[in-house]
């Protein structure tokens, strides 16, 4: 059974770089499928935030390219969001997720428990 | 970017009434070389992740209840469950898949009347 599981700060400051770290369990990252992250700010829906192949190029949703970076750590069988110069827009619980069927463009199946992240100073 | 538009966007159901909950995309998500439409339905409960319950606008996830129901093509599509249960209190999404980014619908509230 794949599993998912945030880790992260829970508090980041203004202006500050926002990092999440998603370990997965039942699945090698390395024999496919592509990861991703989620975000739902309180009170809000869900926007998608980018997603990665192994370690191949990843995918990031334009409206947050210039801030975001995924990667991909197989040997600790884990994947990673980067999100710099956050505001309190940022603040959302942040899920990671399996995209479905090996493709990019493809439904989200397996979701991680999400975890909250607050920009405050 | 495709804009999802949901209606409504909240609803109050008698148990063991039917629900239903329209999704419209403002391009077509139908693929013509795949034959499938790029439409998927969550159902997202408090304090739990998102969960897929149908893809490709119609087939439903493994254990899914019968009840759930997807139609649709193109740009219009809805999700219906038969028969409300109590445990179906939830926000519903609609998402598109079609085209980069992946975008979702703003979410309708399903009540128990």
């Amino acid at each position: 059974q794949v599993q998912l599981q945030e880790s992260g700060p829970g508090l980041v400051k203004p202006s500050e770089t926002l990092s999440l770290t998603c370990t997965v369990s039942g699945y090698s990252i390395s024999s496919g499928y592509y990861w991703g992250w989620i975000r739902q700010p309180p009170g809000k829906g869900l926007e998608w935030i980018g997603s990665i192949y192994n370690s191949g190029s990843p995918y990031y949703n334009p409206s947050l390219k210039s801030r975001v970076t995924i990667s991909v750590d197989t040997s600790k069988n884990e994947f990673s969001v980067r999100l710099s110069s956050v505001t309190a827009t940022d603040t959302a619980m942040y899920y990671c997720v399996r995209v479905a069927h090996g493709y990019q463009l493809c439904p989200f199946d397996i979701w991680g428990q999400g975890t909250m992240v607050t920009v405050s100073s | 970017d495709i804009v999802m538009t949901q209606s409504p966007d909240s609803l109050a159901v008698s148990l063991g009434e039917r629900a239903t909950i329209n999704c419209k995309s403002s391009q077509s998500v139908f693929s013509t070389s795949r034959n499938k439409n790029f439409l998927a339905w969550y159902q997202h409960k408090p304090g739990q992740p998102p969960k897929l319950l149908i893809s490709w606008a119609s087939t439903r996830e493994s254990g899914v209840p019968d009840r759930f129901s997807g139609s649709g093509s193109g740009t219009d599509f809805t999700l219906s469950i038969s028969s409300l249960q109590a445990e179906d209190v939830a926000v519903y999404y609609c998402q598109q898949y079609y085209s980069s980014p992946q975008t979702f619908g703003q979410g309708t509230k399903l009540e128990i009347k």
